[in-house]
């Protein structure tokens, strides 16, 4: 089956700074999600976006889907935004696949 | 508009004891998910659901069983539970092909003793 990977796996950083989230699919695929799953467990739909790039305040999101990957940019840091970023991703046999997240803590 | 609603939100149940996960959702939306999500980990599909009558297994369907008689339900069946089912269940529902994405229910957090 289709194999999602997210990096990086873990990222402090300091109130007010910036990141970029990364999200490679081992085939193509129908569509693209991100998630963020809040420390309550709750799972909030941030993008669909099977490719382009779309934003919303400070998330921004691009798909490339020739090559095959996916980017998730944060700009200007709130301790808010801290939680687990899931990528996920449809194949062509209509299941969505989860990557294994990436676990950002913002430093207040 | 609810969306997807899961009950119940939490339950111990006993090593072999069964139980049903209830699922509903309200936006007509044809394909739903069951996810399994265990602590400190991403989310893992159990089954799935084109439509009323039609379901499929996902990546970790032992021990369970799914049905979905009506587009707005779909119930998880956990026969004979084992601590290894401890876990959070998540169930999620999308319009054909995901279009648009997919919304999650809160989850329903299991423990298996």
């Amino acid at each position: 089956g289709i194999q999602v990977e997210q990096s990086p796996p873990d990222l402090i950083l300091q109130e007010g700074a910036n990141s970029t989230l990364r999200c490679n699919f081992s085939d193509s695929v129908n569509n693209l999600q991100w998630f963020h799953q809040n420390p309550w467990g709750q799972l909030i739909n941030l993008f669909y976006i099977p490719s382009g790039t779309k934003q919303n305040g400070r998330l921004s999101a691009t798909t490339v889907a020739t090559e095959r990957y996916s980017l998730l940019y944060i700009s200007s840091s709130q301790t808010t935004d801290s939680g687990v970023y899931f990528c996920a991703v449809e194949a062509w046999d209509d299941k969505i696949i989860f990557g294994k997240g990436t676990r950002l803590h913002i430093l207040p | 508009n609810a969306g997807v609603t899961q009950t119940p939100k939490f339950r111990i149940l006993k090593i072999g004891q069964s139980m049903t996960l209830q699922c509903t959702q309200d936006m007509n939306h044809n394909y739903m998910y069951w996810y399994r999500q265990d602590p400190g980990m991403g989310l893992k599909l159990i089954y799935y659901s084109v439509g009323a009558g039609i379901t499929d297994k996902g990546e970790v369907p032992n021990g369970y069983n799914v049905s979905r008689s009506t587009t707005e339900d779909f119930p998880l069946r956990l026969e004979l539970a084992a601590p290894s089912q401890t876990s959070v269940y998540f169930c999620a529902s999308s319009f054909i092909d995901s279009e648009g994405g997919a919304f999650f229910g809160q989850g329903t957090r299991l423990t298996v003793v």
